[in-house]
């Protein structure tokens, strides 16, 4: 399953927590991403990175940070200024921004109450 | 901002019947469309891809075709089974090497 792995699986926690999930990928993939999946709106992009310790800001950045600091691992958190955390995270990796195919991992669910 | 329209949102068909699933974008630079489908509970995993160049690609029982004049493409998956039961994301590339994903469309496949 391509090697990209998120942990945990599932998460929980109360509201007003900063919470950091997990992606690591052996691929030796420069590019990485995070999606949000909700149900019927498809896969909306918060961040990626092209290469390690640069990343930009996606369609839904806001209330969430993420770090680059070393190439396998691309750790997102999600503040408490996110107003609706409720939902399933996904991570991607390709080979370099816009080149070949994006594997994801297997998600992670998160819930906030 | 760019943005990747899929339509139906659900698709139902009979066992042995074709499925057609269609999408727009808006970034006349887009040069990549891959399409992905999703098992319940799974991640999503790419079915197959069509770069601009080409305006059709074909892989056994799925063909997408290209019409980038009208900005659309579609998958066509031939002769269904249970198994194609899933969700299917159709996708186009962005600047910065992002993908823009469609809504999505949940197809059901009836033995």
């Amino acid at each position: 399953d391509g090697g990209i792995t998120q942990s945990p699986k599932y998460l929980f926690r109360k509201e007003g927590q900063n919470v950091t999930l997990s992606c690591e990928q052996n691929l030796n993939h420069d590019a990485m991403y995070w999606y949000r999946q909700d149900p019927g709106q498809g896969l909306r992009l918060i961040y990626y990175s092209q290469i390690v310790n640069d990343f930009q800001k996606g369609d839904i950045a806001e209330g969430y940070s993420v770090s680059r600091e070393k190439k396998e691992s691309f750790p997102l958190t999600v503040t408490s200024a996110q107003k609706n955390p409720t939902a399933f995270y996904l991570c991607a990796s390709s080979i370099g921004a816009g080149k070949g195919e994006q594997y994801f991992g297997p998600g992670t669910r998160l819930t906030v109450t | 901002g760019e943005n990747v329209e899929q339509h139906p949102s659900t698709l139902s068909v009979q066992e042995g019947d074709s499925a057609v699933i269609k999408c727009t974008y808006s970034d006349s630079a887009s040069n990549y469309f891959p399409w992905y489908k999703q098992e319940l509970g799974k991640r999503p995993q790419l079915i197959i891809d069509i770069r601009s160049n080409v305006g059709e690609k074909k892989d056994q029982r799925i063909a997408v075709t290209l019409n980038k004049t009208a900005k659309h493409f579609s998958l066509h998956i031939t002769e269904t089974q249970p198994e194609d039961s899933a969700v299917y994301f159709c996708a186009a590339s962005s600047e910065g090497g992002k993908l823009i994903f469609g809504q999505g469309t949940e197809l059901s496949v009836k033995p």
